[in-house]
């Protein structure tokens, strides 16, 4: 069974650092991942996604992800955090199965302090 | 580019009522629209997948007597919530994907209240 891990609730981060948001995946065969940010009350907004290629993944806002295949990992990186980037993330995986859905991570919640 | 429209945002209605809400995609034709539900502080559920013209394929233990969906055109797809009660309240979102491997773009969410 597809099954997508978010080991941690919440990441702090200060501002200026550099953050990682982890991601852990399950699969059989190749995997399509995702990643995802959703603001208070809001639906999800498209950061970034792997398919296939190269392996570190550039995506909206300065985003970026390393798919490691055999770590089975999708972790979401950023250089140097923005307070504005506080928010709920999610990471996803595409259903093999058919229809194209998404399973969806638990969630973490990333707090990047001034 | 890729923006998917949700309205109402926010609805409270009485029990009993039955609750519509529309999802649109502006600016792509979405062949395939997903319906999640989220309470509060976990991850999104998915209800139901559907593709133009055709039924909805409705998850496991989700009603489709309940929750119909229709999904007309390629740009516009309804989430009826029929008879509501307090403990259909929750956080609804919509999703539309172009095509195969694309990313699905969300609506804002419609945040529903059924007293």
């Amino acid at each position: 069974a597809q099954s997508v891990a978010q080991p941690e609730d919440q990441v702090n981060v200060a501002e200026g650092n550099p953050l990682t948001v982890k991601c852990t995946y399950s699969v059989s065969g190749n995997p399509y991942l995702f990643w995802y940010v959703q603001y208070p009350n809001r639906g999800l907004q498209f950061l970034l996604k792997y398919i296939t290629g190269d392996n570190l993944v550039k995506g909206s806002y300065g985003f970026e992800a390393e798919f490691n295949k055999s770590q089975t990992s999708f972790h979401l990186k950023k250089p140097s955090a923005l307070v504005s980037d506080s928010a709920l993330y999610f990471c996803a995986v595409r259903d093999s199965g058919g229809y194209n859905k998404l399973i969806f991570g638990a969630g973490t919640r990333l707090a990047v302090h001034p | 580019g890729a923006v998917v429209s949700q309205h109402p945002s926010w609805v409270i209605c009485k029990s009993g009522t039955s609750v519509k809400i529309e999802c649109r995609s502006l600016d792509f034709q979405a062949t395939t629209m997903f319906w999640y539900r989220q309470f509060p502080k976990q991850s999104l559920m998915l209800m139901a997948t559907s593709n133009e013209g055709s039924k909805a394929t409705y998850e496991q233990g989700v009603e489709k007597d309940k929750f119909l969906i229709n999904h007309a055109s390629l740009t516009l797809s309804t989430l009826t919530v029929t008879s509501a009660h307090p403990e259909d309240s929750s956080f609804y979102i919509c999703s539309g994907q172009e095509g195969i491997n694309q990313p699905q773009h969300f609506g804002d969410g419609t945040r529903l209240s059924i007293l």
